[in-house]
């Protein structure tokens, strides 16, 4: 069975202050994507990875893949109000199936 | 731009009523997907549709039935409705499965509470 362990669970920061997010397993992934959640609303797809060390960039958000695809990170610089939210790791099965996997998410507030 | 929309947006139930859930997607995707999210576990797949006419069980099927009713319909029906199923439900949409590194688009969930 995949897992995917996201860290921290919970994060409260002050607006201007840098935070990272990691999400861990011991599987391999196709692909690794970064959601961020609203409350009362779906997920909505910030970035996929898919090559092993791969990093994307997103206006003040850093994502990277790990070299072995089990594990990733997402960086924000500066954080402000209007980053938060729920942000959950989405890895793509390797097993042939058409199956997502989802780590536990991390919910972040930044304070003003 | 409806993307994937979801009906019923709340529901409550008493222990033993059945419900379907109705999901549809107007971006010609090919699988479909229905999701639990509950406080601090994440989203959980329960079932899904790799494409029009299969569908195939997730990590938490029990308790639950789908049906593809055609490329664009997927729906979730509880047969008799228990309280460890109060959860927000997801039903999302990707042009194909993991494999080709394609996102999935989500709807805004139906909230379901049983009493």
């Amino acid at each position: 069975t995949q897992l995917l362990e996201q860290s921290p669970q919970f994060l409260s920061i002050q607006e201007g202050e840098n935070l990272t997010v990691y999400c861990n397993s011991s599987s391999v992934f196709s692909s690794l994507q970064w959601y961020r959640q609203e409350p009362g609303e779906g997920p909505v797809l910030l970035v996929t990875v898919v090559t092993g060390g791969e990093v994307k960039k997103l206006k003040r958000l850093t994502f990277q893949f790990g070299d072995a695809r089990k594990d990733s990170s997402l960086h924000i610089t500066a954080a402000q109000p209007g980053d938060t939210g729920l942000y959950l790791c989405a890895g793509g099965s390797t097993s042939g199936t058409y199956k997502y996997i989802f780590g536990t998410g991390t919910r972040l507030k930044v304070l003003a | 731009n409806a993307g994937v929309t979801q009906t019923p947006k709340f529901q409550v139930l008493k222990t033993g009523q059945s419900m379907t859930l109705q999901c549809a997607q107007d971006m010609n995707h090919n699988s479909m997907y229905w999701y639990r999210q509950d406080p601090g576990m994440g989203l959980r797949l329960i079932y899904y549709s790799a494409s029009e006419g299969t569908t195939d069980k997730g990590e938490v099927p029990n308790g639950y039935n789908v049906s593809r009713l055609n490329k664009r319909e997927f729906s979730l029906r509880l047969e008799s409705a228990a309280p460890s199923q109060t959860s927000v439900y997801f039903c999302a949409s990707s042009p194909s499965g993991p494999l080709s590194n394609q996102p999935q688009h989500f709807g805004d969930g139906t909230r379901l509470s049983i009493l």
